[in-house]
């Protein structure tokens, strides 16, 4: 059972578009987190949001917690190559628990 | 320093060999984590340390043994691997447990032959 469903799976959009990520649970969650990863490297903390309706913003990226802690959504607006990348959600039920990871966004950005 | 440093970067192993890889963080983090990563796949949980005490374990097979030698040091005992057990494996920690956010290693490339 994936209990964080991430969509798109993949995305390939022009330079200048704007894009937006979403990872939805029928669960709630204590906090959730969003990481961007390249190829060989380890996953980035971009963000933890942890309050239901947070708004989160970090340069051209714009992150969201639902009201009901069950969901979260990251736009990009202006998207650019060097945002290429692997886009992972990350949710914890409680402060102290495990991460449960999303499935992941591959997103190609051409310039 | 918010830097978690992984050796050996790449290592290629036979099914018969013992080997280990390293983690190490100066953050003071008290949670630290090894994950199993096969490409364009997200990161699987292994195990957790939560105050250098092992606090879950992901039921992951015993040819794969962790170590917690201090707060800062994490370790991962390998032997007698499988050709699939070859993926990027990252180790990470956080101030408690995940939900504050984890700080991850760049990953050691395994590859079993």
């Amino acid at each position: 059972t994936q209990l964080l469903e991430q969509s798109p799976q993949f995305l390939s959009i022009q330079e200048g578009e704007n894009l937006t990520v979403y990872c939805n649970s029928s669960s709630v969650f204590s906090s959730l987190q969003w990481y961007r990863q390249e190829p060989g490297e380890g996953p980035v903390l971009l963000v933890t949001v942890v309050t239901g309706g947070e708004v989160k913003k970090l340069k051209r990226l714009t992150f969201q917690f639902g009201d009901a802690r069950k969901d979260s959504s990251l736009h990009i607006t202006a998207a650019q190559p060097g945002d290429t990348g692997l886009y992972l959600c990350a949710g914890a039920f409680h402060k102290g628990g495990k991460l449960i990871f999303g499935q992941g966004t591959e997103l190609s950005v051409k310039p | 320093d918010t830097e978690v440093t992984q050796t050996p970067k790449h290592l290629v192993m036979g099914m018969t060999n013992k080997k280990s890889l390293k983690c190490e963080q100066h953050m003071g983090h008290r949670a630290m984590y090894w994950y199993k990563q096969k490409a364009k796949k997200p990161p699987e949980l292994m195990f957790v340390y939560s105050y250098e005490k092992l606090s879950i374990n992901e039921s992951v097979p015993s040819r794969f043994s962790p170590e917690c030698p201090n707060s800062s040091l994490l370790n991962l005992h390998l032997h007698a691997l499988q050709p699939e057990d070859s993926a990027l494996y990252l180790c990470a920690s956080s101030q408690e447990g995940g939900g504050v956010g984890a700080f991850f290693g760049q990953g050691t490339r395994l590859t079993v032959v």
